[in-house]
């Protein structure tokens, strides 16, 4: 059965910590992904990896980072969390060929920043 | 700019049949997806139109109309559990653009 599972469904951090995210699929995707989703917003893309070491900036990567030293692992790093980082972060991951553009998600890591 | 638009609300009853529209505005366009997320769960796909046309899976359809940028999600036999967010995306090279989601509510 398809998995992506990601570190913590619940996470509380003070404002200022570095917050480390973590997303393992093991499916042997090459392409994978980070995002935050809120209220009235929809997914909106933090950044995404197509291969090992590789990473791309997505529509709002301020504030973020990533790691991707293995395949079936994404880390997304917050440098110096924010309260306006508080946010529901979903990891998905994706073939890179085929042809249904079908993303696998995560069951998302709320993250509250006090 | 990229973007998406649908609906924020959708409101049926049971054993009816709604329609979830989808407008967009991309550059380097694939095709058009749909997911399913019930309330604290994650989304997960039902369909993915490249070309124009129908695609039919069970009691779900999508459509996709390249040359009007406009695709839906058609829901047939509508059932309570079908009660959840439903979100269009947009595929391109690599990566997704999502809508902001369409929040159907099923009444029995």
């Amino acid at each position: 059965d398809v998995k992506v599972t990601q570190s913590s469904r619940y996470l509380v951090k003070r404002t200022g910590e570095k917050v480390f995210l973590e997303c393992v699929q093991d499916m042997d995707h090459e392409n994978m992904f980070w995002y935050r989703q809120d209220p009235g917003l929809g997914l909106r893309l933090i950044y995404f990896s197509y291969d090992v070491k590789m990473k791309e900036k997505g529509d709002i990567p301020e504030g973020y980072s990533v790691s991707r030293e293995k395949k079936e692992r994404f880390s997304l790093i917050l440098e110096s969390a924010s309260t306006n980082q508080t946010s529901m972060y979903l990891c998905a991951s994706s073939p890179r060929t085929g042809e249904t553009y079908e993303q696998y998600f995560g069951p998302g890591t709320r993250l509250t920043v006090t | 700019g990229q973007s998406l638009e649908q609906p924020s609300e959708v409101t049926a009853v049971e054993g009816a049949i709604v329609q979830i529209n989808c407008t967009y505005q991309t550059s380097g366009f694939y095709g058009l997806s749909w997911y399913q997320q019930h309330d604290g769960g994650a989304p997960t796909f039902l369909s993915y139109n490249a070309l124009d046309g129908l695609e039919e899976t069970g009691r779900f359809s999508s459509f996709l109309s390249r040359s009007d940028s406009y695709g839906y999600l058609l829901l047939q036999e509508l059932q309570m559990k079908d009660s959840a967010s439903y979100f269009c995306a947009a595929s391109g090279t690599y990566k997704y653009i999502f809508g902001t989601g369409t929040r159907l509510k099923v009444l029995a």
